[in-house]
């Protein structure tokens, strides 16, 4: 199995441009995510989804959207390009196992696209 | 808002040494906390998870506790590699099946 899968690895945008950065798993998980990770710190959450179909913000969505046709594919789009998205951008997905508030989530990202916006 | 903060932010240590990386959190009500690893150019790894009722995890070489009353976790690493050398976050889990990461610690293992 390829697990998570995104392209492109590497991108420079002129600010104003857009771009889509592209998302897919193979493993019929329900959930996915985008996270951020700005040099020193954490991830943060931009968009998650639960289902094709249904999406949600994250802590961090301003300049971004996302959509989720399908199962496997979880594209997030950057409309207007600045300068403060220059990061490097993760995909996850997830499955459950358990059942309601006990429920556990088992997580796989991919590796990654490293984006400067100049 | 649910914060978590790991310190220190870099640890170099020499091969074979022992050592503890430190997660806090500073909203109680989790569900669980997982411990991942970050290579670089790579995606992240999950190494242990401890639930919100447990007080730790073992994994080999690896042993993580929790203290949910005080919003601690640490990650103990037995006999450290080289191999060891990467990025360690922690993040708890609250709500869903959404994850608040901490900003994590780079380790260096020198042989």
């Amino acid at each position: 199995n390829a697990g998570v899968t995104q392209t492109p690895k590497f991108r420079i945008l002129k600010i104003g441009q857009s771009m889509t950065l592209q998302c897919t798993q193979d493993m019929n998980h329900n959930y996915m995510y985008w996270y951020r990770q700005d040099p020193g710190m954490g991830l943060k959450l931009i968009y998650y989804s639960v289902g094709a179909g249904i999406t949600d913000k994250g802590e961090v969505p301003n300049g971004y959207n996302v959509s989720r046709s399908t199962t496997e594919d979880f594209p997030l789009r950057l409309e207007l390009a600045a300068p403060s998205q220059t990061s490097v951008y993760f995909c996850a997905s997830s499955y459950s196992f358990g059942g309601g508030r006990f429920a556990n989530y088992g997580y796989t990202f991919g590796s990654g696209t490293r984006l400067t916006v100049v | 808002k649910q914060e978590v903060t790991q310190i220190p932010a870099a640890l170099s240590v020499p091969e074979g040494e022992n050592l503890v990386l430190n997660c806090s959190f500073t909203d109680s009500a989790i569900y669980n906390l997982q411990w991942f690893r970050q290579d670089p150019g790579k995606g992240l790894t999950s190494l242990l998870l401890i639930q919100s009722s447990q007080r730790e995890q073992t994994s080999g070489r690896l042993n993580a506790s929790l203290d949910k009353s005080s919003g601690r976790s640490t990650l103990y690493i037995a006999a450290s590699q080289p191999g060891d050398s990467a990025t360690y976050l922690c993040a708890v889990r609250i709500s869903g099946s959404r994850l608040t990461f901490g900003e994590g610690t780079q380790l260096t293992v020198n042989p």
